[in-house]
Formats: C-alpha cells, structure tokens, sequence
C-alpha cells in the first residue's frame, strides 16, 4: 500500500521555538507538498518541491521554510513558531506530470503553539 | 490567488437523505477533483473530473464538471453514517502545473 507519513500526529510547542515536520513518501514521486489546513479556509499550499533541493513557494510561505535533502523526504521548518501558526499541516506527493487525482496525502499533523 | 467557493460549509442531515454541495470559480480549470477527509486522516479522492459537461458516478456519490468548466458539484445519494466527514472540491487550473486550488470545505454530520 503507498503511503505518505509524517513524523508526529501531534506536537504541542512553544512560541519562538523552532519546529521541525518531516514527511516521508516511499513512491519514488517527484513532487512534494506541504498544506495547512484551517476551518473554513480549505487547504492552502505553504511550499512544493519537484525534485531534490528544488522548492517553490506557494500561496503562505511567511513564517515557514523547506528543506528536501533526500528524494523521499521534506520538511517543512517553522524558524520561530507563534500561536497564529497553530493548524493542522498536511504533506502531500505525486509524480510530476499528470491530471491531479495521483496526489496522495499523508494523515496530518496537528501543531499547537502555546 | 485563484479561488473556490464551496458551499454550504456544513451540513446537518438525517441518515437516509441525500447530500448536495457544490463549488464556483470565477477561473476555469481542467479538472475537477472531489476529496473525503475522515477524522484524524488526509484527504482521500473520490472522484475525479476532465472534461466539461462529465457526469461520473462512484457508487452513491455523482460528481459533475460544469459545462463553463467553473464549476463542479457532488451528490451523495441516500446517506449513511459512515459518510461523515469533510468534502473537498479541488481544481487544476490550465496554467497551474501541479498547483491544486481547494475549497473551503463541507463538514457533513449526520444524525443516525
């Protein structure tokens, strides 16, 4: 079964700490996502990779940056969390061409910043 | 950014009715995706849209891309509890690559 994982389901931090979300995808895909996911305001796309050490930004990438070092793994790093960060975050793959429907999304992990 | 407005945001219903929602654009897109997120899970296609005017059935669920290609709505015919959850339109947009646009999300409940 393909899969999508990430590294914590929950993760309860501090403000001003600096939080690491690692995803690990094992379908040998090129594209990588990282979502935050708000009541009432869908899912927003933080940043995407389409290939080793290669990123773009999506539609609110303020506050977060990326690493993907390894093929199979992206993290998406909070340099400072703050409270407006809380959210659940969700990491997705898929190949690099194709109609969307390829996307595989892993469980989420829900951050709270306190 | 581009945008989806999905309507309505939740939706109460007794178990045996049947479900519409529904998404708008004022962009076009190239395909429609429909998608079920279950509690403590991501997202999960349903169904998938290409061409304009396309009806597809899934078993009880009946998703269709608007003849404008702005639009999209998915029918869930006589509901169960297991139906519960968060239903996401999805779109391509022609220039997008990769670059998924979602909607807000309809939060189903339904009382047994």
């Amino acid at each position: 079964d393909v899969k999508v994982t990430q590294s914590s389901r929950y993760l309860v931090k501090r403000t001003g700490e600096k939080v690491f979300l690692e995803c690990v995808q094992d379908m040998d895909h090129e594209n990588m996502f990282w979502y935050r996911q708000d009541p009432g305001l869908g899912l927003r796309l933080i940043y995407f990779s389409y290939d080793v050490k290669m990123k773009e930004k999506g539609d609110i990438p303020e506050g977060y940056s990326v690493s993907r070092e390894k093929k199979e793994r992206f993290s998406l790093i909070l340099e400072s969390a703050s409270t407006n960060q809380t959210s659940m975050y969700l990491c997705a793959s898929s190949p690099p061409t194709g109609t969307g429907r390829e996307r595989v999304f892993g469980p989420g992990t829900r951050l709270t910043v306190t | 950014g581009q945008q989806l407005n999905q309507s309505p945001q939740s939706m109460f219903i007794q178990e045996g009715e049947d479900v519409s929602m529904n998404c708008t654009s004022s962009s076009i897109f190239n395909t429609w995706l429909w998608y079920k997120q279950e509690p403590g899970e991501g997202p999960v296609l349903l169904i998938a849209l290409y061409k304009a005017g396309e009806l597809t059935s899934n078993g009880r669920l009946t998703a269709q891309f608007g003849i404008t290609r702005k639009d999209s709505f998915l029918n869930i015919s006589a509901s169960i509890p297991s139906d519960v959850g968060i239903y996401f339109c999805a779109g391509l947009p022609p220039q997008g690559a990769q670059k998924l646009v979602f909607g807000q999300g309809t939060r189903l409940t339904i009382n047994p």
